[in-house]
């Protein structure tokens, strides 16, 4: 079975600041790995995702993520935040292949202060 | 492209009534969709999946007496929460994956549910 942990549940940090949330995972086969945003009252949107290949991911908004299999992690990061990142953001896992079942991480609420 | 709609946004109903929420792939072929609860900060829990034409698989816990799922075609699934209470109030939130997509969803804006 997967599983995702999220460090910290609210991350607070200035405009222009760099961003970082943390994901670690567990998986006993390769993992697909992926990041969500969701504003109040809103579904999910996909920001990026990692299946195979080249293990630093860019997504949109200017994020990134990079997968470290040694440290089975997969934090999110960004270079400057903005006042419109201010989001709930879910990491998640599945198996890899085709149609596998995802698992989410309990989400961190990103706060941003001007 | 990949929109997921839902409706209704938002419903509040009397306990005992049954509520239906509708899901959508506007521009796209959904063979399979997923539905999804979020309590109030909180993850998002799977409820079931649904392929088009076959008979959704619930989750370990989930009623499927309680929560009816159809995807009759591949754009429409609903949920019908049945005989509501209370403790079903909670942010219902679908999903859907397009044939090739692999383990990418695509989701909808979620509907918010409120027994009285």
């Amino acid at each position: 079975a997967q599983s995702v942990t999220q460090l910290g549940s609210h991350v607070s940090v200035s405009e222009g600041a760099l961003v970082l949330l943390r994901c670690n995972y567990s998986s006993s086969v390769p993992p697909y790995l992926f990041w969500y945003v969701q504003y109040p009252n809103q579904g999910l949107q996909l920001l990026l995702k990692y299946t195979t290949g080249a293990t630093l991911v860019k997504g949109i908004n200017g994020f990134e993520a990079e997968f470290k299999k040694s440290e089975t992690s997969f934090h999110l990061t960004k270079p400057s935040a903005h006042m419109s990142d201010a989001a709930e953001y879910f990491c998640a896992v599945s198996k890899s292949g085709g149609y596998q079942k995802v698992t989410f991480g309990t989400g961190t609420k990103l706060q941003v202060i001007p | 492209g990949a929109v997921v709609s839902q409706h209704p946004s938002w419903v509040i109903c009397k306990s005992g009534t049954s509520v239906k929420i509708e899901c959508r792939s506007l521009d796209f072929q959904a063979t399979t969709m997923f539905w999804y609860r979020q309590f109030p900060k909180q993850s998002l829990m799977l409820m079931a999946t649904s392929n088009e034409g076959s008979k959704a698989t619930y989750e370990q816990g989930v009623e499927k007496d309680k929560f009816l799922i159809n995807h009759a075609s591949l754009t429409l699934s609903t949920l019908t929460v049945t005989s509501a209470h209370p403790e079903d109030s909670s942010f219902y939130i679908c999903s859907a994956r397009a044939e090739g997509a692999y383990n990418e969803q695509f989701f909808g804006p979620g509907t918010r549910l409120t027994v009285l």
